[in-house]
């Protein structure tokens, strides 16, 4: 079973420019999830979608961010236009669903994109 | 809100000692999963454990050890005989949030296994 990919693995702009990272979660995962590691800091949440649906935003910094998962397959996390303070290290993961209120799941992550932006 | 806190930044152990790894967590929810990763050189996140609130007994895995204590909210992780592919970054994470299962994290803890 493939795991998470993500592409690029490295991407280097300047600021303004747009970026757009891509997720495939492992196949028949519903729940998709967007992490960001800013240099030295832990790992925070972006946004979780279930199959296309977003189920929290809330940790999308601000109106920059635009995340997709058309069809419930793979996602893209867009950033237009990119500031400095968006470099980092953007991680995907996935994982299947678990029993309402009963069970959670475990994330598998994707390695990561490694964003600078100068 | 969960909050888990990793206070050792860094580690360095010589090869074949053992080394234990602090995490501490803190949520209002009485049910809850923890975890552990591992980030190696490469970057990826390599997801070592979960486990749920309800479940206490402490997890033994070839030479990984996980110490799961809730009167102390602490979910310790235990390398013994370590060696230097044990090199890693490694994070402790929180979820308790059934239906929207986001990972609390730890800010990670390098360690450094040296030759």
């Amino acid at each position: 079973e493939a795991g998470v990919t993500q592409f690029p693995s490295h991407s280097v702009i300047e600021k303004g420019q747009t970026v757009t990272l891509r997720c495939d979660p492992i196949s028949g995962h519903d729940n998709l999830y967007w992490y960001r590691r800013v240099m030295g800091k832990e790992i925070k949440f972006l946004l979780h979608f279930v199959k296309e649906s977003k189920q929290d935003e809330s940790g999308m910094p601000n109106n920059r961010f635009l995340a997709e998962r058309t069809g419930g397959t793979y996602s893209t996390l867009k950033v237009q236009p990119a500031e400095l303070e968006d470099s980092g290290v953007y991680f995907c993961a996935s994982s299947r669903r678990g029993l309402a209120g009963l069970s959670i799941e475990t994330q598998y992550f994707g390695p990561g994109t490694r964003l600078l932006v100068l | 809100a969960q909050k888990v806190t990793q206070a050792q930044t860094e580690i360095s152990v010589v090869e074949k000692e053992d080394v234990t790894l602090d995490c501490v967590y803190e949520t209002r929810d009485t049910t809850y999963y923890l975890f552990w990763y591992k980030q190696p050189p490469s970057g990826e996140l390599v997801f070592l454990i979960r486990r749920n609130s309800f479940d206490e007994q402490n997890e033994i895995s070839g030479r990984y050890s996980w110490n799961f204590q809730k009167s102390t909210s602490s979910f310790n992780f235990t390398i013994t005989a370590s060696q230097v592919v044990d090199s890693a970054v490694y994070f402790c994470a929180l979820s308790a949030n059934f239906g929207n299962e986001k990972l609390t994290f730890g800010t990670g803890t390098r360690l450094t296994i040296i030759p």
